[in-house]
């Protein structure tokens, strides 16, 4: 069965800083899809960046990157030069290319951004 | 750019009443989903909708759900004879196509609770 892990529930940074969400997955398949997916407060989730298992080149999304470890399952979040705008919930998804359509999603990590 | 919108935002309901919880996705989108979150739990995956019919559901699914696409627009959930552990957040997605990197595009949620 397919599991995603975020162990971290709340996260804060300062403005201008880095900071590193992680997320670990559990998965016998071989070809995948990873994504994060911001939630701002009331407001729709949004995709952030998205990462194929088949590629080992690390997506980048301006402040945004990956770094994924297909070995070790994990697919973290940087989120780099931290704006007031990136406060919201982060949630980790992923998918297989076999099962349809649905994503399966880690419980979020809040993120605060401090002035 | 467009959106897609759920209504209502909050809906309080006594224990064995019906609720339709409504959602407008993305006009030209053709695949439909719900999930729900539970409170300080994951998003978890409720059902997928093509072409005016289930093309997969969960475990969660069972005969107290329903779903409908009553007209061009709308796409709806409906949950016959509420639980209390009904109380969750739903979300509505909506994507173009299926499966590998598509992402889908999330509503704001709605917010069950369930006396």
């Amino acid at each position: 069965a397919q599991t995603v892990t975020q162990s971290q529930p709340e996260m804060s940074v300062q403005e201008a800083e880095t900071v590193t969400l992680s997320c670990t997955y559990d998965t016998s398949e071989s070809d995948y899809y990873l994504f994060w997916y911001k939630q701002p407060p009331s407001r729709q989730m949004i995709l952030v960046i998205r990462q194929e298992a088949y590629k080992q080149q690390n997506a980048t999304e301006n402040r945004f990157s990956v770094n994924f470890q297909k070995a070790a399952k994990s697919f973290s979040l940087k989120i780099s030069d931290s704006q007031l705008g990136d406060a919201a919930m982060y949630f980790c998804a992923y998918r297989t290319s076999n099962t349809g359509n649905q994503f399966y999603f880690g419980t979020g990590t809040s993120l605060t951004v401090i002035p | 750019e467009p959106e897609v919108t759920q209504t209502p935002s909050h809906q309080v309901t006594q224990m064995g009443q019906e609720v339709i919880l409504r959602c407008v996705p993305i006009s030209n989108h053709l695949y439909f989903y719900w999930y729900r979150q539970i409170l300080g739990q994951k998003v978890e995956f409720l059902v997928s909708f093509y072409n005016n019919e289930i093309s997969e559901k969960s475990e969660i699914f069972d005969d107290q759900f329903s779903v409908e696409r009553p007209d061009g627009s709308n796409f709806t959930l409906k949950i016959r004879s509420t639980k209390l552990e009904d109380s969750a957040m739903y979300f509505c997605a909506s994507s173009r196509t299926s499966g590998g990197k598509e992402t889908q595009y999330f509503g704001p949620g709605t917010r069950l609770l369930v006396l």
